[in-house]
């Protein structure tokens, strides 16, 4: 089946713009991450769903930032009052159950410039 | 708070060498660590998972090792090819199914 997808895959943002960026995991995954990843660094982890509940949000990096997974399915990350510093690639991931859950599927992700 | 650091930050080769790319972790309780590929404007492709009862994995020409009581991951690439080229990350996973942290990478290029 296809893999994760996400959209759109390039997003400029005039500064106090809001944006939304999906994320439809793969069929059947019950977890979904979130991450953002900043020019020339690793991914850094935002917030997590299993299913429905957003377990951790911790990573969020303001109030800013809000995300959610209705239906446990697809997910949007907003961004609300954009920031320069908001300009990252936010990388979404799934992950399975049992065996599977031990591995994450990453995205091709959504590069935000903050202009 | 976890942290992960890669060494080298970045490594030119000629094609056809053997090389190894390092990982550190500070906290030995790891549930498992992934390594990944990202190629320049794509996400990141799994390379291998070594779980914590594990002491390596091996794909083809690439073999990564942990060794939880140092903290340290390595991956060795044999025979390294210009396709090699990429960001190689890894990532560790403190509790089953959680968040990855990952370290900033390692830029490689291997030149023809």
């Amino acid at each position: 089946g296809a893999g994760v997808s996400q959209s759109p895959r390039y997003k400029v943002a005039k500064r106090g713009q809001d944006v939304a960026l999906r994320c439809d995991p793969i069929s059947g995954h019950v977890s979904l991450f979130w991450y953002q990843q900043a020019l020339g660094q690793g991914p850094e982890f935002l917030t997590y769903f299993q299913n429905e509940a957003q377990l951790d949000k911790s990573g969020l990096p303001s109030d800013r930032f809000f995300a959610e997974r209705p239906e446990g399915s697809v997910s949007t990350l907003k961004i609300q009052r954009t920031q320069q510093e908001d300009s990252a690639v936010y990388l979404c991931a799934s992950s399975g159950r049992g065996r599977e859950r031990n591995e994450q599927y990453f995205g091709p992700g959504t590069r935000l410039t903050v202009t | 708070k976890q942290e992960v650091t890669q060494i080298p930050a970045a490594l030119s080769v000629p094609e056809g060498e053997n090389l190894v790319l390092n990982c550190s972790f500070t906290d030995s309780a790891i549930y498992n660590l992934q390594w990944f590929r990202q190629d320049p404007g794509k996400g990141l492709t799994s390379l291998l998972l070594i779980q914590s009862s594990q002491r390596e994995q091996t794909s083809g020409r690439l073999n990564a090792s942990l060794d939880k009581s140092s903290g340290r991951s390595t991956l060795y690439i044999a025979a390294s090819q210009p396709g090699d080229s990429a960001t190689y990350l890894c990532a560790q996973v403190m509790e089953y199914g959680n968040k990855l942290v990952f370290g900033a990478g390692t830029i490689l290029r291997v030149k023809s």
